[in-house]
This record gives C-alpha cells, structure tokens and sequence, in this order.
C-alpha cells in the first residue's frame, strides 16, 4: 500500500463547477498536510497547507480528518485555470516528505 | 529575488557517462532535497541536506550521490547513469521541518 494514495483521475469539469479531491495516508504519526498544484512537466507550488480546524483560501477549501486519515481540497467555482495536478503531500515531521500521485483536473469551458 | 535554480533543464547522455545536475538557492534555506518523478508515481525522494556537511537518504537513493559543501549549493551527482535512472528530477528547499517547500524548474534527463 502506498503511503501517500489519490485518485488519479482525471477529473473534467465544466466551468463554474465544484471539485473535490480526497487523499488518504497511511502513517498516523504524520503531522503536516498540504497541497501542492503542479502544471504539466514544470515544478510543484505549494497550494495550502491543511489544519485540523479546516482552511479555506478563496475558492479552495482544504481538511483533514486524523481519524480516518483522509485530507480532501474542495475547489469552487472552478476556472479553466484550475487545470493542473494537484498533489497532496505529507510530513512526519523533521525532513520526511511524502508527496502523493497527484490528481489531474482539466476545467472545460 | 527569491530563487532555486536547477541546471541543466534537459539532457541527454549515454549509459555510464558521469553526469552532475547542479541546484543553487539565494534564501539562505538550511534544507534542500533532491526528488525524482516518474509517471504514476509521484514525487520520489533522492537525497536530502539539513544543513552543510549534512546528507541523508531519501527513498530511492541508489545510484545517486549528493555534496553540501556551502549552504546554497547541493548538486546531484550520477556516477554513473542507467536508463532507469531516465526521470524529470526536481530540486527543492525549505526552512526547518520541511514545512514548505521551493522547488526548482526541474530537468528532464534521458539515458540512453
């Protein structure tokens, strides 16, 4: 099992719509969460880190769930420049990082 | 400006050919770390520095070797390239935890 699992997708969606990834981890001790956005062969970004509390940035809304060990990042309104891979990423904290497959979504107008 | 700068941005070389991927940060971040991304796997830790004279293994680090001579430096070294080792390589940097990473432009390398 990997450490780190998202659906690969793609997911295509029409302008306007709302998206939502899930990403699970399997290591409980993991400590930091975030999302990184990735357009095609050029370097990750980070998106937004993701609290217990829940966090939300504009159209992006990202949580965590300690319990089932699931993040999600809801995307609303979704623009054609939403395309992208988004990538969920994990820390155990100190220097470990564990980055997920990434999902890919393509906004249709 | 802030910037982590990756060299070269493609290359191509045959098997066994010693190659180097250079990395250089000017924020002055104590960690930097080496990834490479395949296709449906993600993100693959190489190598990682917390600080000067500092390495450690990442996930997949045979066939690699890293130097962190000076803070802002931290090559890759491929002593000597199999096409399995054919991969888009990324460098990354970040303050203490790893909490948020800066990532280089990449390089697509190819072994022929």
């Amino acid at each position: 099992r990997k450490e780190v699992e998202q659906d690969p997708g793609p997911f295509n969606v029409p302008e306007g719509a709302t998206v939502a990834f899930n990403c699970t981890y399997s290591n409980s001790a993991s400590q930091s969460f975030f999302w990184y956005r990735q357009d095609c062969r050029k370097e990750p970004k980070l998106l937004m880190s993701v609290y217990s509390s829940g966090n939300e940035d504009g159209r992006f809304t990202a949580q965590l769930n300690r319990a089932s060990q699931y993040i999600s990042l809801l995307i609303r309104d979704s623009k054609l420049s939403d395309s992208a891979t988004y990538l969920c990423v994990v820390s155990t904290g100190g220097f470990k990082t564990i980055f997920g497959a990434g999902t890919r979504l393509f906004v249709k107008a | 400006e802030a910037q982590v700068t990756q060299n070269p941005r493609y290359l191509i070389t045959v098997t066994g050919k010693k190659l180097t991927v250079t990395c250089s940060q000017n924020m002055n971040h104590e960690y930097m770390s080496w990834y490479r991304q395949d296709p449906g796997l993600g993100l693959r830790q190489i190598y990682y520095s917390m600080n000067v004279e500092v390495t450690d293994k990442g996930d997949v680090p045979e066939g690699y070797k890293v130097s962190r001579k000076e803070k802002r430096n931290f090559p890759l070294i491929l002593e000597s390239p199999s096409p399995n080792q054919t991969s888009l390589y990324f460098c990354a940097t970040g303050t203490g935890g790893s909490e948020k990473l800066f990532f280089g432009s990449g390089t697509q390398l190819s072994v022929l």
